[in-house]
């Protein structure tokens, strides 16, 4: 069965970076796109990027381009999100979501558990 | 960027009683490309609903989605106790993904 596995909680002080990762099992990592969407305290959903695992292109959201990294490891089907210059309001729980693709549709059908990140003096 | 609106912010229902919540885009929206999720605290989004319409595995049949263009509705026909939750729509449409800001359904 399809699971995506995600590290543990980090705690970070401002200006660190921290970088999260999403082990993919059940299925073959390079057939589909994989998403990042964040979540901060009691708050809605916010998309991070995209990565295409068969050829490590990427898309970012705007707010974040520069300070944002995604990558992934093949051997091991993990695909990495790296966050740099941390501030506060990066404290948020990480999600990675599959794109899963039906005839004309695009969908996340699974997602990681979440990382919790919090970025505090 | 397409922005999604979501109405009504909270509403508080009975078991039993239907739900209807509203997703209003700032553009037309493929329907292909039009999502529901299900969000519980401290647990990652379900998806409910993809293409406007359809059904994801596992999903009860008390969950429709329907509209188009600019306009779609996720309806939950009786309210069972584990529906009690925080329902966002997306739009995967654009080369930006999208979430609204989410209707929570709670219990009257």
């Amino acid at each position: 069965q399809v699971q995506l596995v995600q590290s543990g909680a980090e705690v970070k002080k401002p200006g660190a970076s921290v970088k999260v990762s999403c082990k993919a099992s059940g299925y073959t990592l390079t057939s589909y796109y994989m998403h990042w969407v964040r979540q901060a305290p009691g708050q809605g959903l916010e998309w991070i990027g995209i990565i295409n695992p068969s050829t490590t292109t990427t898309s970012y959201a705007q707010k974040l381009q520069g300070r944002v990294t995604m990558t992934r490891d093949t051997s091991t089907s993990t695909v990495y999100m790296e966050l740099n210059s941390l501030r506060s309001e990066d404290t948020a729980v990480y999600y990675c979501a599959r794109e899963y693709r039906l005839m004309m549709s695009r969908l996340f059908d699974y997602w990681g558990q979440g990382t919790l990140v919090t970025v505090s003096p | 960027e397409i922005v999604l609106t979501q109405s009504p912010g909270t509403v508080s229902l009975s078991p039993g009683e239907r739900a209807s919540l509203s997703c209003r885009a700032s553009q037309s929206v493929s329907s292909s490309s039009l999502a529901w999720f299900q969000q519980k605290p401290g647990q990652a989004p379900r998806l409910l609903i993809y293409g406007a319409s359809g059904r994801a595995t596992g999903v009860p049949d008390r969950f429709t989605g329907s509209g188009s263009g600019t306009d779609f509705t996720l309806t939950i026909s009786r309210l069972e106790p584990e529906d009690f939750a925080v329902y966002y729509c997306q739009q995967l449409g654009s080369s930006v993904p999208t979430f609204g800001p989410g209707t929570k359904v709670d219990i009257k």
